[in-house]
């Protein structure tokens, strides 16, 4: 059973950093390329990251480049998001989703994890 | 640039059916989508992929009620023999310009 568990959410001043992690389990982490989506408040999903299954291939929204960071651990089967430099605008439930190979869908998301940056 | 339209809500009875509907924009026809369902206080789940031929493709465990269906510029859910628990946010995905994912606003739906 794919499992995807994130973690490291929390209130955070403006200008702080946070890094969240996805621990992965139920498939061959390595082969497959992982992403980081957002849901504001009451508001709709937004991609944030995404990075290959070896990790030598990264990318970001406009949004959030220059202050966040993906990165993955295969050896722990775990993906990272540091994040930088926060902002009110950066409030939201945080996902973490398994892309299906050379594919437009996500078929498997994590339950979230909550970050809050007050205004 | 890829723009996903939805509309923001529908409703109807417990037994029924219901289609919700995703929009590309003008020049995207060909683009597959994806449905997305989210429950309350849950986190996303993968309902299938749809192609622009109307084929599609489902996750894993997602019921036969649940099917897509594609014409132009639009895609498709119809969920049959509505239950309860199919109340929900349901949202569109798909690939937009260069590496980056975009999502429809969602349609939340209410089961009456």
């Amino acid at each position: 059973e794919v499992q995807l568990l994130e973690s490291g959410g929390g209130l955070i001043q403006p200008g702080g950093s946070l890094r969240l992690s996805c621990a992965a389990s139920g498939f061959t982490f390595g082969s497959y390329a992982m992403s980081w989506v957002r849901q504001a408040p009451g508001k709709g999903l937004e991609w944030v990251s995404a990075i290959s299954g070896g990790g030598g291939n990264t990318y970001y929204a406009d949004s959030v480049k220059g202050r966040f960071t993906i990165s993955r651990d295969n050896s722990k089967n775990t993906v990272y998001l540091q994040m930088n430099s926060l902002r009110a605008e950066d409030t939201a439930v945080y996902y973490c989703a398994k892309e299906v190979p050379l594919d437009v869908s996500f078929d498997y998301w994590g339950q979230g994890t909550l970050v809050t940056v007050p205004s | 640039q890829l723009v996903l339209t939805q509309s923001p809500s529908a409703s109807a009875s417990l037994g029924a059916s219901v289609t919700l509907t995703c929009t590309l924009s003008s020049g995207h026809s060909s683009n597959a989508i994806s449905w997305l369902q989210q429950q309350p206080e849950k986190g996303p789940r993968f309902l299938m992929k749809v192609n622009r031929d109307g084929s599609h493709v489902k996750g894993d465990g997602i019921p036969d009620r649940f099917s897509g269906s594609s014409s132009g510029t639009e895609r498709y859910l119809t969920i049959s023999s509505l239950h309860s628990d199919d109340e929900a946010d349901y949202y569109c995905q798909t690939w937009g310009t260069g590496v980056q994912w975009v999502f429809g606003g969602g349609t939340k739906l209410t089961v009456l």
